[in-house]
């Protein structure tokens, strides 16, 4: 399977608690990007990445998110003390810089906050 | 104000009947466009790109109308495998090419 990956798929965590997912992108995709998807929404952009430089961060993203890549190849999305809105799929996505718009997805993590 | 708008629906389409709806955008700047697919609780998937004036693969069309900021997406003859989520996205222009703005969707379900 050569496409984008995701780690875990589902993930139950209390309040409080520290959460970790992974991505693996498409191996020839320098841009890797992390949404959140909340039921009946369209996803949020979070953070994107060019090789290992994280170069936008939304002006929403709490203190408590922070995103690495730091060979340039998997991503992981931490989130510290965790809060039941949190709770979400979170995607992640990449593509060619060249065609940097067109994006492919994984299947997402979803995270439940009790 | 939401950047990019879309009727939530749902649309209640018969098979084999065509279907349009549209998405509003607010930043005039913006100069692609494109429409996504999300299947219930799956990952949204590229559907069309809109670069120019409009777009057509096969039973889709995806027009835009720059003047009154819009874009549509036409589904002809619409199939039963067609039921989905249809997402509009505008880059975000104004503060770098690389944020895509995402409406929340329109469900569309297609009845045999």
């Amino acid at each position: 399977d050569t496409g984008v990956s995701q780690d875990p798929r589902h993930k139950i965590t209390k309040r409080g608690q520290n959460v970790t997912f992974r991505c693996d992108p498409i191996s020839e995709h320098n841009r890797l990007y992390w949404y959140r998807q909340t039921l009946g929404q369209g996803p949020e952009f979070l953070t994107y990445f060019q090789n290992e430089a994280q170069l936008e961060k939304s002006r929403l993203l709490s203190d408590r998110f922070s995103a690495e890549r730091p060979k340039g190849s998997f991503s992981t999305l931490e989130i510290q003390r965790t809060e039941q809105g949190d709770s979400a799929m979170y995607l992640c996505a990449s593509s060619f810089s060249e065609r940097d718009n067109e994006q492919f997805f994984g299947p997402g993590t979803r995270l439940t906050v009790l | 104000r939401k950047e990019v708008e879309q009727d939530p629906g749902p649309f209640n389409v018969p098979e084999g009947a065509t279907v349009a709806f549209n998405c509003t955008y607010s930043n005039s700047a913006s100069q692609s466009f494109f429409w996504y697919r999300q299947d219930c609780r799956k990952e949204p998937k590229l559907l069309m790109s809109v670069y120019s004036s409009g777009n057509e693969d096969g039973r889709f069309t995806a027009q835009l109308n720059r003047a009154s900021q819009y874009i549509s997406l036409l589904i002809r003859d619409s199939k039963l495998s067609d039921s989905a989520t249809y997402l509009c996205v505008v880059p975000d222009v104004l503060d770098s090419n690389y944020q895509l703005i995402w409406g929340a969707g329109t469900k569309l379900i297609i009845k045999p």
